[in-house]
């Protein structure tokens, strides 16, 4: 069955210390892997697309990783802001038809505390 | 920048109204798609269409119907609301043929079936 799990399911953290968010997936045939941000009552916004053979890609202070033989991706946050309090929702696209399909995972939702 | 909106915010209907949300994106994507949000729950796929009047079953369509008669704009329809489908609706755009886009949300319709 194709799943993406996420750790921690919440997360607290003081502004300006450093966090890393966890996906482990079970997709099959795996064509990329999507970070996305949601902030309370917006829809998600895409931060990276890491394809099989990226293993590290960065947007700012965003940086994920891939590890496609454990199945397993992170997002690290670095020096954290207000800002940053949002939901963070990893999404693996598999080969499927006339377009991929996405399987979502239920998000981390971080809070970042001044 | 992309732009995805979603008609209306929040919407309260009664069980057994035929309920419209609509959708429209300014990017001439060809995908778009609709998605419903629970907590708890990753966003679940009820239709996508890749073409004007062109429609697949998500994973979860019964209930649901779309309409897609423009490119831009892409309507899903609850044909006899229940109590059940309480939920955000986000609504998302995307390129056929680039498979390494991302999909672009609208805000989400927060609807509360009474």
């Amino acid at each position: 069955k194709n799943q993406v799990e996420q750790s921690p399911q919440s997360l607290i953290i003081l502004e300006g210390k450093n966090c890393t968010l966890q996906c482990n997936y079970t997709v099959s045939p795996f064509s990329n892997l999507r970070w996305y941000k949601q902030d309370t009552g917006r829809g998600p916004v895409s931060l990276t697309i890491m394809t099989f053979s990226e293993n590290t890609k960065s947007n700012g202070r965003y940086t994920a990783t891939l590890d496609a033989d454990t199945k397993q991706s992170s997002l690290h946050i670095t020096a954290s802001q207000l800002s940053d309090s949002a939901s963070y929702i990893c999404v693996v696209a598999f080969y499927g038809g006339a377009t991929n399909k996405l399987i979502f995972g239920t998000g981390t939702l971080l809070a970042v505390q001044p | 920048d992309v732009k995805v909106t979603q008609s209306s915010r929040y919407l309260v209907k009664r069980t057994g109204e035929k309920v419209f949300l609509e959708c429209v994106q300014d990017m001439d994507h060809e995908n778009m798609f609709w998605y419903r949000q629970d907590p708890g729950l990753g966003l679940r796929l009820i239709y996508f269409s890749y073409d004007v009047k062109m429609k697949e079953k998500g994973d979860i369509p019964e209930g649901y119907s779309v309409s897609r008669e423009k490119k831009e704009r892409f309507s899903l329809i609850l044909e006899s609301a229940s109590t059940n489908q309480t939920s955000m609706y986000l609504c998302a755009s995307s390129f056929q043929d680039r498979k390494y886009q991302p999909q672009h949300f609208g805000d989400g319709t927060r609807l509360s079936i009474l």
